[in-house]
């Protein structure tokens, strides 16, 4: 268990409105991801984090912004949300090993359903 | 672009057989990992592979990583329907030092029948 909580863990909001969903560790990890989850898509990376105030893009990165603000916890927010954001999101954490490169953990996810 | 091909995307199976899950790519990876996800939860690290060639164990799963290091397989033998689920490949292409995001493959969905 690494320790990670997402919540809310179910969302419906309308279309136009602001969302934001938290990522919460326990075990002080530098690194932290959001991920969407798509049928035929997979998973694809929306922003990372890797330290307090250090946020970069990932591959779909557009109409999502992110904050983190303390090492524990990563923020995702999607301004105005729209029916192309409905999907499951994913937070992870990772531990970056010189001998097995990053491995992901990941936390339960939020489904986010847009109407 | 670098991309992580699984094969198939969709198996389904009687209990008691052997399969065989495939991850392909023309990058070479570090390390690659496998992961298992069940519904309404999120992925879960199986293993990682390192050495090209390098065939890891884990009870009935075993793992290869290519000996290019571009390619892993997954095998699984006697499949039993707790194996069912969402068997997602994901590669780092660099590492010690320098963070390297994950790629993940659109992973294989597995379902094992009583």
């Amino acid at each position: 268990d690494a320790g990670i909580t997402q919540s809310p863990r179910h969302k419906v909001t309308e279309t136009g409105t602001p969302v934001t969903l938290r990522c919460h560790q326990t075990e002080n990890h530098r690194y932290m991801y959001w991920y969407r989850q798509d049928p035929g898509h997979g998973l694809r990376l929306i922003h990372y984090s890797y330290g307090v105030k250090d946020t970069d893009k990932g591959e779909v990165s557009d109409g999502y912004s992110v904050s983190r603000s303390k090492t524990e916890d990563f923020l995702l927010t999607l301004e105005s949300a729209t029916s192309s954001q409905t999907s499951v999101y994913f937070c992870a954490i990772s531990k970056v090993d010189s001998q097995f490169g990053t491995e992901a953990f990941f936390g339960q996810g939020t489904r986010l359903t847009v109407v | 672009t670098q991309l992580l091909e699984q094969s198939p995307q969709f198996l389904s199976i009687q209990e008691g057989e052997n399969l065989t899950v495939y991850c392909n790519s023309s990058s070479v990876f570090s390390s690659l990992q496998w992961y298992r996800q069940e519904p309404g939860e999120g992925p879960v690290l199986l293993v990682t592979v390192v050495t090209g060639g390098e065939v890891k164990k884990l009870k009935r799963l075993t793992f290869q990583f290519g000996d290019a290091r571009k390619d892993s397989s997954l095998h699984i033998t006697a499949a039993q329907p707790g194996d069912t689920g969402l068997y997602l490949c994901a590669g780092t292409t660099y590492y010690g030092g320098s963070q390297g995001n994950l790629i993940f493959g659109k992973g294989t969905k597995l379902s094992v029948k009583p």
